[in-house]
């Protein structure tokens, strides 16, 4: 089976921009979570999408959001980019939410905002 | 609140030595706990966790992981380190304060594992 897949996996972007990142989760896995990882912060929890519905949310502005699609994959989109967005975002897959499912991640998107 | 704390920044090891990396947690109810690994420029490989059952739990590349519940503990161990066991390790616990159990993970900082030859 292939593992999770996240595009791009580099990005370089401005302040002020937007970004949209993507998330293939594992062939029927339906949930898809969202993390962040800086050195400063460590790994911090964004949001988690099951079947389409936001699931839960982390403490995070409203900059940032994401969406899932009815095949499960997901997209993330941070608006109005700040330099401290610069981070590994990284995607995890599940088969459900809940239950005593591990998560698998991907290899993550590393963005960079100048 | 659940929290996972993982003392050591670094642990340094011989190559043929027994590792240990500590984490302990702190949550309201049962904890579910993980163990993650993550290689440079990779993203985290899953390695064990702790549902129920068994203290002593077994996992990926030889290792394993005693859950200590009146130390409110989860060390991850392997009786034998080799140099490509050099990696970050996470330690992580699933916050299940919501109602429907979802998926959030609460990591710990990290440690950083060196084997040396």
């Amino acid at each position: 089976k292939a593992g999770v897949t996240q595009t791009p996996r580099y990005l370089i972007k401005t302040r002020g921009q937007q970004v949209t990142l993507s998330c293939s989760p594992i062939s029927g896995h339906r949930s898809v979570s969202w993390y962040q990882q800086t050195p400063g912060q460590g790994l911090q929890f964004l949001f988690e999408y099951f079947s389409e519905t936001q699931r839960n949310k982390g403490n995070f502005p409203g900059r940032f959001s994401g969406r899932q699609f009815s095949n499960s994959r997901s997209e993330m989109n941070v608006s109005t980019l700040e330099l401290g967005d610069s981070a590994l975002y990284l995607c995890a897959s599940s088969p459900s939410s809940g239950g005593t499912y591990e998560q698998y991640f991907g290899p993550g998107t590393r963005l960079t905002v100048t | 609140a659940q929290s996972v704390a993982q003392p050591e920044d670094q642990v340094k090891v011989a190559e043929g030595n027994p590792l240990t990396v500590k984490c302990t947690y702190s949550v309201s109810g049962n904890p579910y706990l993980f163990w993650y690994v993550q290689y440079p420029n990779r993203g985290l490989q899953f390695l064990l966790k702790y549902i129920t059952g068994d203290n002593l739990v077994k996992g990926s590349y030889g290792f394993e992981a005693e859950f200590n519940k009146s130390q409110t503990s989860f060390h991850l161990k392997k009786p034998s380190a080799l140099v490509s066991d050099s990696a970050l390790y996470f330690c992580a616990v699933r916050d299940i304060g919501r109602a429907g159990g979802y998926n959030k993970l609460i990591f710990g900082a990290g440690t950083r594992l060196a084997v040396h030859p």
